[in-house]
């Protein structure tokens, strides 16, 4: 149980382009999902709580504009990077919440050229 | 000061031995703690779950968790080269579990056959 899928694994877009990055939670429902961020050596970093039926919340720093979120439904969030550029190349990671427990999605490497 | 501070290591230990990670916080408003174990580029793995203070035991795993140091520890017995991963800390507040996580740096364990 608890398993999350992301969808793509690996992305690569030109500079200038936008990005939309699944998040699906197979076997339970999630009113809360989250976004993370995590560059090479680091640690995730978390960009913003996605709340179904509502805005999202972005940590501070985080441009809303830049990093679109939709939780269109109890088991499905989305995440579009808008006019990416190189620097936006990253490791995107999702999670969603059961009870208090976060279970994570595999991941997205995006690689903006 | 970081709110979460972790060894990046790498800690390298032969198969066999007992293995030892740790953390320590500065927030004292943290009640949830959690170890995640992450394989190169992948999703973090959800390994051990504590609520406040004290001991928790899963198979070859345990948990502790002292709330007044700050400290937080993960256990692995009979360590198998399987275990070679990333491991994480991560930690939110109390108060229903709608906040993401603050993660520690992670800290890079080898186990030697």
């Amino acid at each position: 149980g608890a398993v999350v899928s992301q969808h793509p694994s690996r992305v690569i877009c030109k500079s200038g382009t936008s990005v939309k990055i699944e998040c699906r939670s197979l076997d339970f429902q999630a009113t809360t999902m989250f976004w993370y961020r995590q560059f090479p050596k680091q640690s995730l970093m978390l960009m913003a709580t996605s709340n179904e039926g509502s805005k999202a919340t972005y940590e501070q720093g985080v441009e809303k504009d830049k990093f679109l979120i939709n939780h269109a439904s109890l088991t499905l969030s989305t995440l579009t990077v808008t006019s990416a550029h190189p620097e936006d190349s990253s490791f995107y990671i999702c999670s969603a919440l059961t009870g208090t427990a976060e279970y994570f999605g595999p991941g997205t490497r995006l690689t903006v050229l | 000061q970081k709110e979460v501070e972790q060894d990046p290591g790498p800690l390298s230990v032969p198969e066999g031995a007992i293995v030892s990670l740790n953390c320590t916080y500065s927030n004292s408003a943290f009640q949830y703690f959690m170890w995640y174990r992450q394989y190169s580029r992948k999703g973090p793995e959800l390994l051990m779950y504590t609520y406040s203070s004290g001991n928790k035991e899963d198979g070859r795993f345990t948990a502790q968790v002292d709330k007044s140091s700050k400290y937080i520890s993960l256990f692995i017995r009979d360590s198998q080269p399987s275990d070679s991963a990333t491991y994480l800390c991560a930690m939110k507040r109390g108060g229903g579990g709608a906040d993401g996580l603050t993660f520690g740096k992670g800290t890079h364990l080898i186990i030697q056959p």
